[in-house]
């Protein structure tokens, strides 16, 4: 199974609202990254955040890491068209050797 | 400009007609790796590479083969395709295999 599962699948919102959407994990982890991937486009890294970092920004992108809880959550602020996408959280586990596991993603869709 | 790039984009084959995607980074990269996405399935490793003359297997290599001769190339070759080899096809690099990954555009295979 999946090191990462992303919460909700599928997110529609309106232009300017906030977007947000989780990520669990089983084991404990080194690091936890967000990418985003445009329709049958290369996914592109987002933001990396460390297991002993609880927050990070960047730009409207705001990341939380709670590691007792074993989740990460990516909120998107203010939201654009441009921010429709698929988000995936990619996991850097201790016992999981030297990879990153991908979640499935959750799918975001901006009306205007 | 800093990028990695695969041919074909897009290739529609037949059983059995070996194949070769290619892909290339100009980031001077040590780790190199291939993922295929699927419906459902999300992104899962075939194979990756921490330098020149070291692959390794990641989840799913059965029926891929690869090769690291050189830094920059790590092609990934399909000796006899079949039907469930079709499927969106990434090459990613990066300075190391957890740390920030540069994804291809994509290469979409049909095999048919």
């Amino acid at each position: 199974s999946q090191q990462g599962e992303e919460d909700p699948q599928a997110l529609s919102i309106q232009e300017g609202e906030n977007a947000t959407m989780n990520c669990s994990y089983k084991t404990s982890i080194n690091n936890l990254q967000w990418y985003r991937q445009n329709s049958g486009r290369g996914l592109v890294h987002l933001i990396l955040i460390r297991s002993n970092e609880r927050e990070k920004h960047s730009g409207r992108l705001r990341v939380t890491l709670d590691t007792s809880k074993k989740s990460s959550s990516l909120l998107i602020t203010a939201s654009r068209a441009a921010d429709t996408a698929s988000y995936f959280c990619a996991t850097d586990a201790k016992a999981a050797g030297n990879k990153l596991t991908f979640g499935g993603g959750t799918r975001v869709l901006v009306k205007p | 400009e800093a990028q990695v790039t695969q041919n074909p984009r897009y290739l529609i084959t037949v059983t059995g007609k070996k194949l070769t995607v290619t892909c290339s980074q100009n980031m001077n990269h040590e780790y190199m790796s291939w993922y295929r996405q699927d419906p459902g399935l999300g992104l899962r490793q075939i194979y990756y590479s921490m330098n020149v003359e070291v692959t390794d297997k990641g989840d799913v290599p059965e029926g891929y083969k690869v090769s690291r001769k050189e830094k920059r190339n790590f092609p990934l070759i399909l000796e006899s395709p079949s039907p469930n080899q079709t499927s969106l096809y990434f090459c990613a690099s990066s300075f190391s295999a957890t740390y920030e990954q540069y994804f291809g555009p994509g290469t979409r295979l049909t095999v048919t």
